[in-house]
């Protein structure tokens, strides 16, 4: 089955101790995104990819850090997670950059640093 | 990439047709107007695209007006599983593939 993969689906860390999140997906796609979702203030774009090695930042990327070192994963790093991290994020991929290609999402990762 | 204008909220009676709109008077001639939705918590799920013309799939159907400046996204017959938080967002086609979700329209399928 064609999917994006996340995980874990719940975290709970303290502030300061490094994690990671991270993102499979199985259906070949360049193009991979993080996006973090927080009440009233809808997606917002952490980093992207645009294939393997190449990364980018997006509109939120302070205190995150990403890596493409194979084309099906993408995971991304806290190195010192901080409270105002707390948030539900998404991992996202398309078969290619182009603009018209429909995103496919994984379920989510709920994390609460404490 | 232009920005888009939805109702924060929205009803509609199981079984009947749902119109979600969305208006987006600075869209530019090469922007694609996309729709997904987010059911609770999950994932958000693509539904439909298009540039100019109207477009159908098997889970809605998406009407843009000649101008281009604004857009219907039609549920025929709306489920209770239909009840979500709707998407409405415009992109280029070409460059970084970074789709803007705003807050969207939280549709409530009333039983």
């Amino acid at each position: 089955e064609a999917q994006v993969t996340q995980n874990p689906r719940y975290l709970i860390t303290v502030t300061g101790k490094k994690l990671t999140v991270t993102c499979s997906q199985n259906m070949n796609h360049e193009y991979m995104s993080w996006y973090r979702q927080d009440p009233g203030l809808g997606l917002r774009q952490i980093y992207y990819s645009m294939n393997v090695e190449v990364t980018d930042k997006g509109d939120v990327p302070e205190g995150y850090k990403v890596s493409r070192k194979e084309k099906r994963n993408f995971p991304l790093i806290l190195e010192s997670p901080s409270p105002n991290q707390t948030s539900l994020y998404f991992c996202a991929s398309s078969l290619s950059p182009q603009g018209d290609e429909k995103l496919f999402f994984g379920s989510g990762t709920q994390l609460s640093v404490l | 990439d232009a920005k888009t204008t939805q109702p924060p909220s929205m009803d509609c009676a199981e079984g009947r047709a749902a119109n979600l709109p969305c208006n987006h008077s600075t869209i530019s001639g090469n922007e694609y107007v996309y729709w997904y939705r987010q059911i609770h918590s999950q994932g958000p799920q693509y539904i439909i695209h298009g540039l100019k013309n109207n477009e159908t799939n098997e889970m809605a159907s998406l009407i843009i007006t000649e101008d281009r400046k604004s857009s219907t996204l039609i549920l025929p017959h709306a489920t209770l599983r239909d009840t979500a938080v709707y998407y409405c967002i415009v992109s280029v086609r070409t460059g970084a593939n970074n789709l803007f979700f705003g807050t969207g329209t939280r549709l409530t399928v009333i039983p």
